[in-house]
């Protein structure tokens, strides 16, 4: 079983709308999450980070956790051709310094 | 202010050869990691370092794979005797440092490295 798991898409959500991206996780210690987006041809960007159950929101993009199901997720409201790209789940390893990255989902939105 | 930084772009090598990387972090930040993104691929973790600590090594692949860094800054990931499925994107990424879980990881813009 992959530690990180991700849908791998792609994605496709029409331009305006809210996209949906799931990730699950198999380390129940695990105490700090965190989204990054990728856009072809280039590095991680973070975008979110969460570390308590709930929802914690930026600007369109609000992450969500809920530890006792070991799920995260990520919303993006008003849904822009910009947004699209791969977004990538990473979540911090208990007791260690280092993050495990789920494959990313590629999200696509059209205009 | 600046972000993380990597040199060379990209890399063009012939099987065989020794290769290095540079990575320049954030500055401030104590932890730096590598990483490599194959073709269509997540992101495998290779090695980090915290502070004076001794680094995290376990994700390196083979011991032809090596990786310093000077002065709690600047960070050198060295391949010896290259072979084609080290081909890639290698990424470097800083952060403040532990604090009971981890935090936030700024990429730099990776080095692409081909070998023919």
């Amino acid at each position: 079983q992959k530690e990180v798991e991700q849908n791998s898409g792609p994605l496709s959500v029409p331009e305006g709308a809210i996209a949906s991206l799931n990730c699950t996780y198999s380390d129940r210690g695990s105490q700090s999450f965190f989204w990054y987006r990728q856009y072809s041809g280039k590095s991680p960007e973070l975008i979110m980070s969460i570390y308590s159950n709930g929802d914690k929101e930026d600007g369109r993009f609000t992450a969500q956790l809920n530890k006792a199901s070991q799920y995260v997720s990520l919303l993006i409201r008003d849904s822009q051709p910009s947004d699209s790209a791969t977004y990538l789940c990473a979540v911090g390893v208990q007791g260690a310094q280092k993050l495990v990255f789920g494959q990313g989902t590629r999200l696509t939105i059209n205009p | 202010g600046a972000g993380v930084s990597q040199s060379p772009s990209n890399k063009v090598t012939e099987k065989g050869k020794d290769v290095e990387l540079r990575c320049d972090p954030i500055s401030g930040h104590t932890a730096l990691y590598w990483y490599r993104q194959s073709l269509g691929q997540g992101l495998e973790f290779l090695i980090y370092f915290q502070g004076n600590s001794a680094p995290d090594k376990s994700g390196l692949p083979s011991d032809r794979f090596s990786a310093e860094r000077t002065g709690g800054s600047v960070s050198t990931l060295t391949i010896q005797r290259t072979q084609q499925e080290d081909s890639a994107v290698y990424l470097c990424a800083s952060s403040l440092g532990f604090r009971g879980g981890a935090y936030e990881q700024y990429f730099g813009p990776g080095t692409r490295l081909t070998v023919t």
